[in-house]
């Protein structure tokens, strides 16, 4: 079975300042690897994933990823945080059969 | 877009009441899924259902069933509520595309919160 690992259930930071949410994976196949955001009351919305190719991957908002196969690792960052991206956001990881498997989660908090 | 509609967002039922919760897919997608999310625990799988009629547990099937008479509609089902139930239930479909077909991308419903008492 495939696991998820999220370093830091709350994360705060300023507003303008680097974001950085860990993860880190344990998977024996390549594995397909997504974050998601979940804003208050919502759903989960796809951020962006990495499937195959370039191991940096763009998502929305400004976000992005870079999947580290030495380091398991599929960290998200952001250069700038905006208050707008208050939220809880999840890892998830994907092997060939259509099973997702999350990290616990991790919300982030933006101070003016 | 793909849109997954979950019938109620707020639902609060008796212990021992049988509880439905309604997950409608609009973009004939073949794969959908019920999963539970508490703080700390992230997300759960409760069951899927990859076909019509078709489903398969998933890691927290125990005081759940599902129903998929229909390709679009996926039911879960608490036959008898529980206290240890209250949670926020979400629904998620994606498209199966074959090979590699873990590259799909879930897309979820807004959820259902349901409080036991």
């Amino acid at each position: 079975a495939q696991s998820v690992t999220q370093l830091g259930s709350h994360v705060s930071v300023s507003e303008g300042a680097l974001v950085l949410l860990r993860c880190n994976y344990s998977s024996s196949v390549p594995p397909y690897l997504f974050w998601y955001v979940q804003y208050p009351n919502q759903g989960l919305q796809l951020l962006l994933k990495y499937t195959t190719g370039a191991t940096l991957v763009k998502g929305i908002n400004g976000f992005e990823a870079e999947f580290k196969k030495s380091e398991t690792s599929f960290h998200l960052t952001k250069p700038s945080a905006h208050m707008s991206d208050a939220a809880e956001y999840f890892c998830a990881v994907s092997d060939n059969f259509n099973k997702f498997y999350f990290g616990s989660g991790t919300k982030l908090n933006v101070k003016p | 877009d793909v849109k997954v509609t979950q019938s109620s967002r707020y639902l609060v039922k008796r212990t021992g009441e049988k509880v439905f919760l309604e997950c409608v897919q609009d973009m004939d997608h073949e794969n959908m899924f019920w999963y539970r999310q508490d703080p700390g625990l992230g997300l759960r799988l409760i069951y899927f259902s990859y076909d019509v009629k078709m489903k398969e547990k998933g890691d927290i099937p125990e005081g759940y069933s599902v129903s998929r008479e229909k390709k679009e509609r996926f039911s879960l089902i608490l036959e008898s509520a529980s206290t240890n139930q209250t949670s926020m239930y979400l629904c998620a479909s994606s498209l199966v595309t074959g090979l590699g077909s873990g590259a799909n991308v879930l897309t979820f419903g807004a959820g259902s919160r349901l409080t036991v008492l």
